[in-house]
């Protein structure tokens, strides 16, 4: 299994508040991507990095801010989080080139919104 | 629009018999097709992959069929096994994308004793 983990594993928070998800790999892979997953809709791109500092936004980005300070770890922020961001969010990697496009997925986190 | 899109929610097919996952998708420029599974409670993880320059790739118990011309690809499992009782996800890229995978909806495939 790949070496990536997300914390926390489930949090319960306030319409309004702020909220931070933390992805970390030990794999030393460049490419790192932040999804949620809903009912009917598989996965959804949020925001993706493809190295420190390098950031850009996927098909669901708004209300969705990321961090990327070190190769290891990739933040997911919600600024004031809503009612319509209760969703599982999953943290996925890949290293172009070493296996194409595969990416490897961390265990999700639960996220409900009040 | 759903470029990737994977018509049946669900499966449900005997132990020991052959389960059959489709996935059709628009994006002609797409060149690179993944599947995953997943669990609940844990993420997908990734099961078979085809490049659109071939039309078939095996992997023991699971292979991969691509028909360019239709769009269309499936997975076979055969046998089927319990352990086989997932949501199975179709995923595609092009060269272009940066790397971005586009997912279909899953099919929760279920696997009867």
């Amino acid at each position: 299994d790949a070496g990536i983990t997300q914390s926390p594993r489930h949090k319960v928070t306030e319409t309004g508040t702020p909220v931070t998800l933390r992805c970390h790999q030990t794999e030393n892979h460049r490419y790192m991507y932040w999804y949620r997953q809903d009912p009917g809709h598989g996965l959804r791109l949020i925001h993706y990095s493809y190295g420190v500092k390098d950031t850009d936004k996927g098909e669901v980005s708004d209300g969705y801010s990321v961090s990327r300070s070190k190769t290891e770890d990739f933040l997911l922020t919600l600024e004031s989080a809503t009612s319509s961001q209760t969703s599982v969010y999953f943290c996925a990697i890949s290293e172009p080139g070493l296996s194409t496009d595969t990416q490897y997925f961390g265990p999700g986190t639960r996220l409900t919104v009040l | 629009d759903q470029q990737v899109k994977q018509n049946s929610p669900s499966l449900s097919v005997q132990e020991g018999r052959i389960s059959i996952l489709n996935c059709d998708y628009t994006n002609s420029m797409f060149d690179y097709f993944l599947w995953y599974k997943k669990y609940p409670a844990e993420g997908p993880t990734f099961l078979i992959s085809i490049s659109s320059i071939k039309d078939k790739n095996e992997d023991g118990r699971f292979t991969v069929f691509l028909n360019k011309s239709a769009k269309h690809l499936s997975l076979h499992i055969v046998p089927s096994q319990p352990g086989d009782s997932a949501v199975y996800f179709c995923a595609a890229s092009d060269m272009d994308s940066n790397y971005q995978l586009i997912w279909g909806a899953g099919t929760k495939l279920i696997i009867k004793p």
